[in-house]
Parts: structure tokens; C-alpha cells; sequence
């Protein structure tokens, strides 16, 4: 199976920050990376598809690149309604692993 | 508008069983694959199965291969997840989520999936 990681695990920040967070797969993947935000006691919400595709809805402060095996996540200034988790997720091949996330809270 | 909402959840002894149940509306269910996604107490999220549009093939993780049963009722618009000989470790909140997909028609590629509409889940609770 594909292994994914991120970095930072967590990360504090002030709004209007600009925010990166890396996604890491364990063998190329291409484009094939979506990225979810999480908020504490909700559902998973798709921000991200094929790398750099932006979700209907979703501000456009939030943009994703990469390709291969290193992909980023960028949030250009950080909104008060943007403190949650991110997770990766790959697309590649079954089964369709998770990163462990990145925790965003205010600094 | 486009929902998905789960039930079935509860409190059940470890080998025990559960069937949950994901309710779709507002999108023509019978058109899209569908995933089962897990999350334990303070945990990450993790994959649990997939059935594609018309039940003709379905995948497990590891984790569930042998004792879960993902299966679709396409005339009733809803997904199931059977759980049978349920353990500690299977207690999470339970979430169904829609498979959206970007067709690509150049050769030699795969086709873009991703997990576009979400339920807002059902907790399991496997514990004597």
C-alpha cells in the first residue's frame, strides 16, 4: 500500500498568516492527492482534487501543487473559519490511504 | 439538495454484529461509487470499503477484510456497511461519503477520484 505523511503534525498560526502544510507520498502518485478539511465534530469537507483543482465552494485562498511524490497545500491568508485539520489523501490505487493530518489552531 | 445521512450506530459487545445504514438524496445514487471512512476517538481518518456504482465490485481495507460486508441498494438509494465479530478497535464515528470522478480520455491514464459529499456520521461503540 502507499504510505502518506504530512508535516507539521500541528502548527499555530494568526489570522491573515499565509499557511503551508506537506503531503508526502511513498511512491509517485502523479496528480492523483485530494486534500480535506476537518473541524471538530464534523464531517470531512473535499477542499482539493487532483492536486490543484479547487472544489466548488471553496475560497480561493486555498490552492494545492505537486506532483510525484511531494505535495503542498497553501491557505494564502488564514480566516478564523480555517482553524481545523487537513488531511491528504492519495487517489493512485487501492486502498485510498489518509495522511495522519495537520492540526491548524491559533497562535 | 445533495445528503447523505447514516444511521445504525450504537453500543455492541465485541463479536458482535451491526449493519449501518447511509441514506442518499438530491443526486442520482445509483450513478456513483461510495466509500466507507472511519474515525477513531481522536484519531485520523482511515478507509474502511468501497462498492462501485452498481455493485459489481467492492474493496476492504485490511483491517475489515473478512468481517465487513459493504453492499448498495440501488432501488431504496441506500449504502450498507455489515460489521460482523466486531472488536475494541472498531469503535469510531462511521461516515459515508459519495465517490466523484474526473473522466480522463487520454490513454494510459487513470481517472481522477475523490470523496465529494459526506454524511455527518454514526458512532459505533464496540465495548463490553
Amino acid at each position: 500500500d502507499i504510505q502518506m505523511t504530512q508535516s507539521p503534525s500541528s502548527l499555530s498560526a494568526s489570522v491573515g498568516d499565509r499557511v503551508t502544510i506537506t503531503c508526502r507520498a511513498s511512491q509517485s502518485i502523479s496528480s492523483y492527492l485530494n486534500w480535506y478539511q476537518q473541524k471538530p465534530g464534523k464531517a470531512p469537507k473535499l477542499l482539493i482534487y487532483a492536486a490543484s483543482s479547487l472544489q466548488s465552494g471553496v475560497p480561493s485562498r486555498f490552492s494545492g501543487s505537486g506532483s510525484g511524490t511531494d505535495f503542498t497545500l497553501t491557505i494564502s491568508s488564514l480566516q478564523p473559519e480555517d482553524f481545523a485539520t487537513y488531511y491528504c489523501q492519495q487517489s493512485y490505487s487501492t486502498p485510498p490511504v489518509f495522511g495522519p493530518g495537520t492540526k491548524v489552531d491559533i497562535k | 439538495q445533495v445528503q447523505l445521512v447514516e444511521s445504525g450506530g450504537g453500543v455492541v459487545q465485541p463479536g458482535r454484529s451491526l449493519r449501518l445504514s447511509c441514506a442518499a438524496s438530491g443526486f442520482t445514487f445509483s450513478s456513483y461509487g461510495m466509500h466507507w471512512v472511519r474515525q477513531a476517538p481522536g484519531k485520523g481518518l482511515e478507509w474502511v470499503a468501497v462498492i462501485w456504482y452498481d455493485g459489481s465490485n467492492k474493496y476492504y481495507a485490511d483491517s475489515v477484510k473478512g468481517r465487513f460486508t459493504i453492499s448498495r441498494d440501488n432501488s431504496k438509494n441506500t449504502l450498507y456497511l455489515q460489521m460482523n465479530s466486531l472488536r475494541a478497535e472498531d469503535t469510531a464515528v462511521y461516515y459515508c461519503a459519495r465517490e466523484g470522478v474526473v473522466v480522463v480520455p487520454a490513454a494510459m491514464m487513470r481517472d481522477y477520484y475523490y470523496m465529494d459529499v459526506w454524511g455527518k456520521g454514526t458512532t459505533v461503540t464496540v465495548s463490553s
